[in-house]
């Protein structure tokens, strides 16, 4: 079965600072990855999705089957980026569900 | 741009009582999704439906039922609650059964049960 992992629970850094949330996946095919993020008190929004391969809010993530992973990253951080996200696969054998990571709440610092 | 919506947005259940929970989704919208996502845990694939039938089952108890009805919303029925499904209920809604389609969230229902 198909896993996601996403190894830091919680994640600080200084505005300006750059920002990278890892995320690896477990699936001997082909999967589609995305990143959700969600906002204090608000719903979960899809951030990027690797077949569209563009920057969304200065993050991009590239996949990256030899090491399978899909770590998101930002130059340089902004205080609204702070958030929980949340890394998602979803595999054709298994229909159209999404299979989410555990998630890191970014803290972006002043 | 009207957003999938989930009512109620909270529901306070005791045990081995019975929940329903409702999902609207976005208008043209074909498929719904519902996660389930307990504290401090991710989001889990519950069910899902295209075109009024079962797409897909995940981990879903038994004591749990769903369905999409005509006007494309869906309902979660719950039986025989426990303290355990105490989690934050997610709905989601797509075009399309499969192939790359967005899949939009709603804001969750809040479920305690105690």
């Amino acid at each position: 079965a198909q896993r996601v992992t996403q190894p830091e629970k919680l994640l600080s850094v200084f505005k300006g600072a750059p920002v990278e949330l890892k995320c690896n996946y477990s699936y001997s095919g082909s999967p589609e990855l995305f990143w959700y993020v969600q906002y204090s008190r608000q719903r979960l929004q899809l951030l990027l999705r690797h077949i569209s391969r563009e920057s969304i809010k200065g993050f991009t993530a590239d996949l990256n089957k030899g090491e399978t992973s899909f770590h998101l990253k930002k130059p340089f951080a902004q205080e609204e980026d702070s958030a929980m996200y949340y890394c998602a696969l979803r595999v054709e054998t298994s229909g159209s569900r999404l299979t989410f990571g555990e998630g890191t709440q970014l803290t972006v610092n002043p | 741009a009207a957003g999938v919506i989930q009512s109620p947005r909270h529901l306070i259940k005791e045990k081995r009582e019975t929940a329903t929970l409702k999902c609207y989704p976005i208008p043209r919208h074909d498929t719904v999704y519902w996660y389930q996502q307990g504290p401090g845990q991710d989001p889990q694939f519950l069910i899902s439906f295209y075109e009024k039938m079962q797409s897909d089952k995940g981990s879903i108890p038994d004591r749990f039922s769903a369905q999409q009805f005509s006007d494309y919303h869906s309902e979660l029925n719950m039986s025989s609650l426990e303290l355990g499904d105490s989690a934050l209920y997610f709905c989601a809604s797509s075009l399309g059964r499969t192939g790359g389609y967005e899949q939009y969230f709603g804001p969750g229902t809040r479920l305690t049960v105690t």
